[in-house]
């Protein structure tokens, strides 16, 4: 099975950096991913690693370590619109490829 | 390009009762997932088809089944509902399905409540 451990929630100022932690374990692994959630909206991709190292996207980073089984979202220079919950997902090889989710984090951006 | 798409949006259902919910997947895109997400929890995943095949299934009971039509748009069906199963249902298409699947794109989803 898998097991994905992420913060409940966080709080941050406009403007700093948030950094979202992420731990799996899982037999298969075949990419992470992390998405975007604003309420009552549908997930919206941000984010997708494979190798280990950092991917950098704008003003959002993701991070992976498969040998730590870790992985973090970085959010810099945090606006208002961020305010969301942040996913992490793990696709396993051995499940079909399928995604397994963690809870997510609620970040709530305050002015 | 049309993204994915979902319908109802919203619907109202009785314990026992059953229903079906619709999605269209994006344009190009053959493989589509479905997932159900309580609140204030990730998604779950039910099932995923490709090329009108089951291609892998969570941990989901038999009254949870699907379709995929050749138009690749998807169905997901369950039967004597419980109010467990008040959720939002989500469904994701992606364009190629097995090793090569990368982006899920994700519709509106249906929020079910079972009452």
């Amino acid at each position: 099975g898998q097991n994905i451990d992420q913060p409940t929630e966080m709080t941050a100022t406009e403007g700093a950096i948030v950094q979202i932690n992420c731990t799996y374990q899982t037999s298969g692994f075949n990419g992470l991913f992390w998405y975007q959630q604003h309420a009552g909206e549908a997930p919206t991709f941000l984010s997708y690693n494979v190798l280990d190292g950092l991917e950098e996207k704008g003003r959002f980073s993701s991070f992976l370590s498969r040998s730590k089984g870790y992985s973090y979202l970085l959010l810099k220079e945090l606006q208002m619109k961020d305010s969301a919950s942040y996913l992490c997902a793990v696709r396993d090889r051995t499940a079909g490829n399928k995604l397994t989710f963690g809870g997510g984090t609620r970040v709530l951006v305050k002015p | 390009e049309t993204g994915v798409t979902q319908s109802p949006t919203h619907l109202i259902k009785t314990r026992g009762q059953q229903v079906t919910l619709r999605c269209s997947s994006q344009s190009g895109h053959n493989t589509v997932s479905w997932y159900q997400q309580a609140l204030g929890q990730g998604p779950q995943f039910i099932f995923q088809y490709y090329r009108e095949e089951e291609n892998g299934r969570g941990n989901f009971p038999p009254r949870f089944s699907g379709l995929q039509f050749p138009n690749y748009s998807s169905e997901l069906n369950v039967n004597a509902l419980e109010l467990d199963d008040s959720a939002l249902y989500l469904c994701a298409s992606s364009p190629v399905g097995g090793e090569n699947s990368y982006e899920q794109y994700f519709g509106p989803g249906t929020r079910l409540t079972v009452t």
